[in-house]
């Protein structure tokens, strides 16, 4: 069975700070891992990574995984209350042309002021 | 704008009633997504259809649960009986290519 286990669950830090938020799997027929941020509603996607060891970067946030060691981090730089969020990890599973997405349980982030 | 319609966004019901939530999937995707949340199980995958065919529904109580595609422009969950332990938030999803699940904004369940 596919597993993803985020950590840590939750976060309290100021903003400026400098956030690191952790993903595990263990899926067979890995294909991608995938970071969203879910604020109020809808999960939204931030970013898909495929290949080990290339960092990718939007704004203040950057995402690099690691095949070998079946992980996945996402940092955020300089954080701001609007990045208050849970963020959720998922892999995605590709058995032959078919592909499904599981689920860690996320990381809830809050920033304070 | 392009987006994953849910309906209804909410819905209280009571115990032993029938359910059905509906997902009007973004036009020209072929692969659509049921996930239920909770706080305690976080996002678990239900049921998944490609091109309107069922391809893993393991996810989901099969009891009570149900999922269909009756057509490329309209899925359905169906819960019958409803109990209080199906309270939580469903979203559909659907996407094109691999790694891709844009979600409807959900339908918040609640079972007394």
């Amino acid at each position: 069975e596919d597993k993803v286990v985020q950590s840590p669950l939750s976060l309290v830090v100021h903003e400026g700070d400098t956030v690191t938020l952790n993903c595990s799997y263990e899926v067979t027929n890995f294909r991608s891992l995938l970071w969203y941020k879910q604020e109020k509603k809808a999960p939204t996607f931030l970013f898909m990574l495929t290949s080990s060891g290339i960092e990718k970067k939007s704004g203040r946030l950057s995402s690099i995984l690691d095949k070998k060691e079946l992980f996945s981090i996402l940092n955020i730089t300089a954080t701001q209350t609007g990045d208050s969020a849970v963020y959720l990890c998922a892999v995605e599973n590709s058995g032959g042309s078919n592909y499904k997405l599981t689920f860690g349980k996320g990381t809830l982030l809050t920033v304070n002021p | 704008d392009a987006r994953v319609t849910q309906t209804p966004r909410h819905k209280v019901t009571e115990m032993g009633q029938e359910v059905t939530m509906r997902c009007q999937p973004i036009l020209g995707h072929n692969t659509v997504f049921w996930y239920r949340q909770t706080m305690m199980q976080g996002l678990e995958l239900l049921a998944y259809f490609r091109n309107r065919a069922p391809l893993d529904d393991s996810g989901m109580p099969k009891d009570r649960f149900s999922a269909e595609m009756p057509d490329a422009t309209l899925a359905t969950l169906k819960i019958q009986p409803s109990e209080p332990r199906d309270s939580a938030v469903y979203f559909c999803a659907s996407g094109l290519r691999e790694g891709e699940a844009f979600f409807g904004q959900g339908t918040r369940l609640t079972v007394v």
